[in-house]
């Protein structure tokens, strides 16, 4: 079974601050998920990747296969982006997601 | 932009009680989910579906549990005998491919609270 680790597990940032938010797996995948959960507790899809990188807007995720590490990043970073930011893989070659526990991002203005 | 679609948002229930959790996917998506999160928790897999058919179920996707696709629109959750550990906010979520390939998308999730 895939193990998913996310760090840190809370980040408190201020306004504009750049944010980076990491995430690893145990089991290798052709692609991870970076998903955002707001307080309400709706889930978002923010990407999935499977190499390289990928932006959209002011949100950057990365991925390295071979070291089993994707890493999620926020530039400029403003208090709408206060979330549960949460990565998953897929569980080896199956179809259901494992997810991460997820970062609490805090933005402080 | 097309969405998966959760009622209701907030159900509460006695122990014991059966609940129906429903959930309407993106029309043209062929894989079908559920997962839930309790309080506090991350958030697990409980059962896929494609094909209509169970194609994978977690240890927690007891006998309690049943899912049905009854009208080709409709993707619903049963729950027959609730516990005081069935509470928890229960997540619908479809994609066109499996997860190795498609993006999934969820829906806003209904929270069961047993009582």
């Amino acid at each position: 079974k895939n193990e998913v680790e996310q760090s840190p597990q809370n980040l408190t940032a201020q306004e504009g601050e750049f944010i980076t938010i990491n995430c690893s797996y145990s089991v290798g995948i052709s692609a991870l998920h970076w998903l955002q959960q707001h307080p309400g507790g709706g889930i978002v899809s923010l990407f999935m990747l499977s190499s390289g990188k990928k932006k959209h807007g002011r949100l950057i995720a990365t991925i390295n296969i071979q070291e089993k590490h994707s890493s999620l990043h926020i530039t400029a970073s403003h208090p709408r982006d206060s979330a549960v930011y949460i990565c998953a893989a897929p569980n080896s070659g199956n179809t259901p997601l494992v997810f991460g526990k997820g970062t609490r991002l805090s933005v402080i203005a | 932009e097309p969405e998966v679609t959760q009622t209701p948002s907030h159900q509460v229930t006695q122990m014991g009680q059966e609940v129906i959790l429903r959930c309407v996917p993106i029309s043209n998506h062929l894989y079908f989910y559920w997962y839930r999160q309790i309080l506090g928790q991350k958030v697990e897999f409980l059962v896929s579906f494609y094909n209509n058919e169970i194609s994978e179920k977690s240890e927690i996707f007891d006998d309690q549990f049943s899912v049905e696709r009854p009208d080709g629109s409709n993707f619903t959750l049963k729950i027959r005998s609730t516990k005081l550990e069935d509470s928890a906010m229960y997540f619908c979520a479809s994609s066109w491919g499996p997860g190795q390939e498609a993006e999934a998308f969820f829906g806003q999730g209904t929270r069961l609270t047993v009582v």
